[in-house]
């Protein structure tokens, strides 16, 4: 059955640097997501991602985070200037329709530790 | 707005036991209803989903009724397993943003 992969499943970087973390959606997919889970808390939506362009975003998706599709499979999640309150877990999700029947299908999330 | 309502945890079980996760939620319209499965170390897995009133979703054991009339989307199995322990979010499928519970941590002992 067909996946979303996230690398890298663990990443450790300095308060203030640029962390990229990267997912490959489900290949016929058209919408894309990324939401994050701090540890021991509930799953937050940051962004939706529909034909190049955001369609949705919450408050948490300030001016340090951007997306991107760069090419015709990956799909990227850049914080530009981390701060230690980043640090969580980063879950990719794609769904193939815009029809609200259709779940989610999640990557096993990326671990981003701020230090 | 949408939102989803989920007991807290932990539920702590014995083995053979019934289980019960409660969700209840809030949303304009008629949404699908999804339950998700997060296992220690590992993402979110879809476990079941229901798209309409009535309709009762169900995998691996585990069954959810789709309740119109008393917005609930509780989830059930029969006789949990240690394997079942993890963490279990109800989900509302919207037009645009999913809306998440908070999660129900499951343990189950021997």
């Amino acid at each position: 059955e067909p996946e979303v992969t996230q690398t890298p499943s663990h990443q450790v970087t300095q308060m203030g640097q640029e962390v990229i973390l990267r997912c490959v959606p489900i290949s016929n997919h058209l919408y894309f997501y990324w939401y994050r889970q701090i540890l021991g808390q509930k799953v937050e939506f940051l962004v939706s991602f529909y034909n190049n362009e955001i369609s949705e975003k919450s408050e948490i998706f300030d001016d340090q985070f951007s997306v991107e599709r760069p090419d015709g499979s990956n799909f990227t999640l850049k914080i530009r200037s981390t701060k230690l309150e980043d640090s969580a877990m980063y879950f990719c999700a794609s769904r193939d329709l815009d029809s609200q029947n259709q779940p989610q299908h999640f990557g096993d999330g990326t671990r981003l530790s701020i230090l | 707005g949408n939102s989803v309502t989920q007991m807290e945890g932990p539920v702590t079980l014995s083995e053979e036991a019934f289980l019960t996760i409660n969700c209840t939620y809030t949303a304009t319209g008629y949404p699908s209803l999804f339950w998700y499965v997060q296992y220690p170390g590992e993402g979110l897995q879809l476990l079941l989903k229901a798209t309409k009133a009535d309709d009762k979703g169900s995998n691996k054991g585990f069954e959810a009724t789709y309740r119109k009339e008393t917005t609930s989307f509780h989830l059930e199995k029969g006789s949990v397993q240690v394997s079942d322990s993890a963490v279990y979010f109800c989900a509302l499928g919207g037009s645009y943003i999913p809306t998440f519970g908070r999660g129900t941590s499951l343990i189950v002992h021997p």
